[in-house]
């Protein structure tokens, strides 16, 4: 079956330090995959997407690409800030396969930055 | 704002009560999700709906769940006999528009059972 699976956390980095979160998919379809944030007391925010094979998804300095050779989605940021401090999900929408397009999530990997 | 709202924030009760939640998707966006998620896991899906119809519900839905959308605008998702173990903040999200199935998410309900 579909599956995500996160580099586990905490992780905890010091401002201006580059960020990556590994993430790994099994699908058995086409997926298009996600990273959503979830920032301390607040929903899960849509950060960036990536649809289909070398799509690479942006926002906020935050960069995955979709790599279909290695079924890899990583998260990754040059330079973070204290204020990117939050739970980040990894996920996939497969919707071959009879899937209505429901999202799987990974477990979550907590960002912690300091000043 | 025009996002995914979601009543009540909170909702404790007693084990053997039934609960009722309310989501409110984004107006024009025609599918509408329940997730289920649990302290430091990420969210399941529970349950799917395009307009009114259900059309795919997660073996984690059990008997005790029901979920409808009756005029393909805001769902309503019942517990009833309630156990400890539903316990967990309960997300709605919507999405809409052909070949777009990004979601946006509500705030949560989440519910405690005592």
């Amino acid at each position: 079956g579909n599956s995500v699976t996160q580099m586990e956390g905490p992780v905890t980095l010091s401002e201006e330090a580059f960020l990556t979160i590994n993430c790994t998919y099994t699908a058995t379809g086409y997926p298009s995959l996600f990273w959503y944030v979830q920032y301390p007391g607040e929903g899960l925010q849509l950060l960036l997407k990536a649809t289909k094979a070398d799509d690479k998804g942006s926002n906020k300095g935050f960069e995955a690409t979709y790599r279909k050779e290695t079924t890899s989605f990583h998260l990754e940021k040059g330079s973070v800030q204290v204020s990117d401090s939050a739970v980040y999900f990894c996920a996939l929408s497969d919707r071959g396969g009879g899937s209505q397009g429901n999202l799987i999530f990974g477990k979550g990997t907590k960002l912690s930055v300091k000043p | 704002d025009t996002g995914v709202s979601q009543d009540p924030r909170h909702k404790i009760t007693k084990r053997g009560q039934n609960v009722t939640f309310r989501c409110d998707p984004i107006s024009e966006h025609n599918r509408l999700y329940w997730y289920r998620q649990t302290l430091g896991q990420g969210p399941e899906f529970l349950t799917y709906f395009q307009n009114e119809a259900q059309l795919e519900k997660s073996r984690l839905l059990s008997d005790r769940f029901s979920a409808e959308r009756p005029k393909g605008s805001f769902s309503t998702l019942e517990i009833q006999r309630t156990e400890q173990g539903d316990s967990a903040m309960y997300l709605c999200a919507s999405s809409g528009g052909t070949g777009t199935y990004e979601q946006y998410f509500g705030p949560g309900t989440r519910l405690t059972v005592t």
